[in-house]
């Protein structure tokens, strides 16, 4: 079974700059997550869907970030404008459904540097 | 707010020996709890999983819930270098998971 898959793996932008994050969850997974993980932290819930619906985006910045899952499956994570406390990793994770013993799963995750 | 709490770490041990990594939580509602191994680079891996009090044990791994106590530890028995990564403890209420910092664990050969 194919995991969490995401892209790019690496990125450097400028602050001010924009960027965007892709995820294909494990097959099946209704539920997607994007955190936020800043070195020597564990990962920040920043939005949680469920299908394409929105069910926390509590902790999202959303002057700046944006988040959608169109048709339930794949999901973009957005910066616009990016500044320097922006650079951290992105994590993606799926589950089978939302709350209770659903396990997650994280994807390899993409390395944002914002200089 | 909902907190997990971890010693950072690093916490060392010899090869051959138990590794005892220790999180406490502050939601008494929490009904779900996880450790996550992270090794440096790379993102989280889950390798346990428990939701009721006592023991659970997976190969080489135990994970030990005390809901009372609001606290939750992993054991991990004839440690190996490959086991040296950052453990993350992670817990949830209702349905948002709370990670905490995480505990550096190095195995020394």
């Amino acid at each position: 079974e194919a995991g969490v898959a995401q892209s790019p793996r690496y990125k450097i932008i400028e602050k001010r700059q924009s960027v965007a994050f892709w995820c294909n969850p494990i097959s099946g997974h209704a539920t997607l997550y994007w955190y936020q993980q800043i070195l020597g932290q564990g990962p920040k819930l920043l939005i949680q869907f469920q299908n394409n619906g929105v069910v926390d985006d509590s902790q999202l910045p959303k002057d700046r970030f944006s988040a959608e899952r169109l048709k339930g499956v794949d999901s973009t994570l957005k910066i616009q404008p990016a500044k320097l406390e922006d650079s951290a990793v992105y994590l993606c994770a799926s589950s089978l459904g939302a709350g209770g013993r659903y396990e997650q799963y994280f994807g390899p995750g993409t390395r944002l540097t914002v200089t | 707010q909902k907190e997990v709490e971890q010693n950072s770490g690093p916490l060392s041990v010899p090869e051959g020996a138990i590794a005892s990594l220790n999180c406490t939580y502050s939601d008494r509602g929490s009904q779900s709890f996880f450790w996550y191994r992270q090794y440096s680079g790379k993102s989280p891996e889950l390798i346990m999983s428990i939701y009721s009090n006592g023991d659970k044990e997976d190969g080489r791994f135990t994970a030990q819930l005390n809901k009372a106590s609001q606290y939750v530890s992993l054991l991990i028995r004839d440690s190996q270098p490959s086991d040296s990564a950052t453990y993350l403890c992670a817990v949830r209420g209702y349905s948002t998971l709370t990670f905490g910092k995480g505990t550096m664990l190095l195995v020394s050969p």
